[in-house]
């Protein structure tokens, strides 16, 4: 089946930096790979997506990058707010989705 | 628009109870998904219906788990009997599109099994 690897675990960053959080995947089948934000105490929201058939896809602040010789996709916060802190989830799907193990992002005012 | 509703929000009970999760998914959605997150193994996939049909349970660990949907507007997970090892965060998601497209979480009911 497939397997999500995410890294870093953790990220801490000023406000107003870049954060960059990667992913890679095993199943070179997967075509669909959602990033998902989940604040404390709330159930994961999808905050941006992206298909197998382009390599890139930005959404006012948020952009996402695939490279799928690689098997590897980033998602890249810019500007950052403290509303950014979360916990986030990237996840590839195949068969079925499944997640990476998330990294919790911390914004420092 | 309401969202995915579960209940109850906090469930602490014995090990050997049953507990019984409820969901109901947003109207209109023809995929309900059930989610366990834990901090050792993130977040599994135990369930997913198409249509009211339960269409892949591997996830399930074992027979003490069981998941129903007995119409388009409820879904149960029970728990029967429950193990403190099963202690963790059960979510609830819909989506019109199956796993390629945006799943609708609700808030998730927190397990404690002492």
């Amino acid at each position: 089946g497939e397997n999500v690897e995410q890294h870093p675990s953790t990220l801490s960053v000023q406000e107003g930096d870049s954060a960059v959080i990667k992913c890679t995947y095993s199943d070179s089948a997967s075509n669909y790979f959602p990033w998902y934000k989940q604040e404390l105490g709330k159930g994961p929201q999808l905050i941006i997506d992206i298909r197998s058939n382009v390599g890139e896809k930005k959404d006012q602040r948020i952009a996402v990058t695939l490279n799928k010789t690689a098997k590897h996709f980033s998602l890249h916060i810019t500007e950052t707010q403290p509303e950014d802190s979360a916990v986030y989830f990237c996840a590839a799907d195949s068969e079925k989705l499944t997640f990476g193990t998330g990294t919790r992002l911390t914004i420092i005012p | 628009d309401a969202g995915v509703i579960q209940s109850p929000r906090h469930e602490v009970t014995e090990m050997g109870q049953e507990v019984t999760l409820r969901c109901k998914p947003i109207s209109g959605h023809d995929y309900l998904f059930w989610y366990r997150q834990t901090m050792m193994r993130g977040l599994e996939l135990l369930i997913y219906f198409n249509n009211n049909v339960p269409i892949d349970d591997s996830g399930m660990p074992e027979d003490r788990f069981s998941a129903k949907m007995p119409n388009a507007s409820f879904s149960t997970l029970k728990i029967q009997p429950s193990e403190p090892r099963d202690s963790a965060v059960y979510f609830c998601a819909s989506s019109w599109t199956g796993t390629t497209g945006e799943l609708f979480f609700g808030e998730g009911s927190r397990l404690t099994v002492l």
